[in-house]
């Protein structure tokens, strides 16, 4: 089955303890992406990876790292979670980095952080 | 997942009536639009997309209409069902170079049995 693997699910945190949300699809997709959505804002994007060892900035990268070692895993790191990173994160997947028809875009089920 | 729904403007349809969900869209270069659907708990899932140079494309029970003109973009569902009730949300994006998607926030559907 086609999918979007985030872990953990729900995870709750203190300031200033490093965590890594993992994500892995089985997609074979060269393009992945982790998002965050909050109340009133929609999905922000964080960070991309057209492909292996190529990642970028997307609208709000601070506080947030990410690696592409591999084809199907796209970790994010939190070096020193604040309580503003409170929020649901998703990772993403498609095939090619352009959404044209076709190219779908796979979610995650989410990962709900709290940072207390 | 709950929390995401809550400041989100509310449409309460009936079971079995038709849901239309509006959408205005902010990029007047955007060329590519497509809406999600997002249950409770869950991620987002696509349900239809559309090109800029088509107004109408139709899916199973669900049609999308897009109006250039005015920036606008609706999802209408026929025939209503209990398993329609979630959070929709469009998005948009720009064909040239990388491609970004800009998701707006979403209304939240509920299907009164």
């Amino acid at each position: 089955e086609a999918q979007v693997t985030q872990n953990p699910r729900y995870l709750i945190t203190v300031t200033g303890k490093k965590l890594t949300v993992t994500c892995s699809q089985n997609m074979n997709h060269e393009y992945m992406s982790w998002y965050r959505q909050d109340p009133g804002l929609g999905l922000r994007q964080i960070y991309y990876s057209m492909n292996v060892e190529v990642t970028d900035k997307g609208d709000v990268p601070e506080g947030y790292k990410v690696s592409r070692k591999e084809k199907r895993n796209f970790p994010l790191i939190l070096e020193s979670p604040s309580p503003n990173q409170t929020s649901l994160y998703f990772c993403a997947s498609s095939l090619l980095g352009t959404p044209a028809r076709g190219n779908t875009i796979y979610f995650g089920e989410g990962s709900w952080l709290t940072v207390v | 997942g709950e929390s995401v729904g809550l400041h989100l403007p509310t449409l309460s349809v009936q079971e079995g009536d038709n849901s239309i969900i509006n959408c205005a869209y902010s990029n007047s270069a955007s060329d590519y639009f497509i809406w999600y659907k997002q249950e409770s708990g869950k991620g987002p899932q696509f349900i239809i997309d559309i090109r800029s140079n088509m107004d109408k494309r139709q899916g199973q029970r669900v049609t999308v209409l897009l109006n250039k003109t005015v920036k606008h973009l609706s999802l209408q569902i026929a025939a209503t069902q209990p398993g329609d009730s979630a959070v929709y949300f469009c998005a948009e994006s720009f064909s040239g170079g990388y491609q970004k998607v800009t998701f707006g926030t979403g209304t939240k559907l509920q299907v009164i049995p």
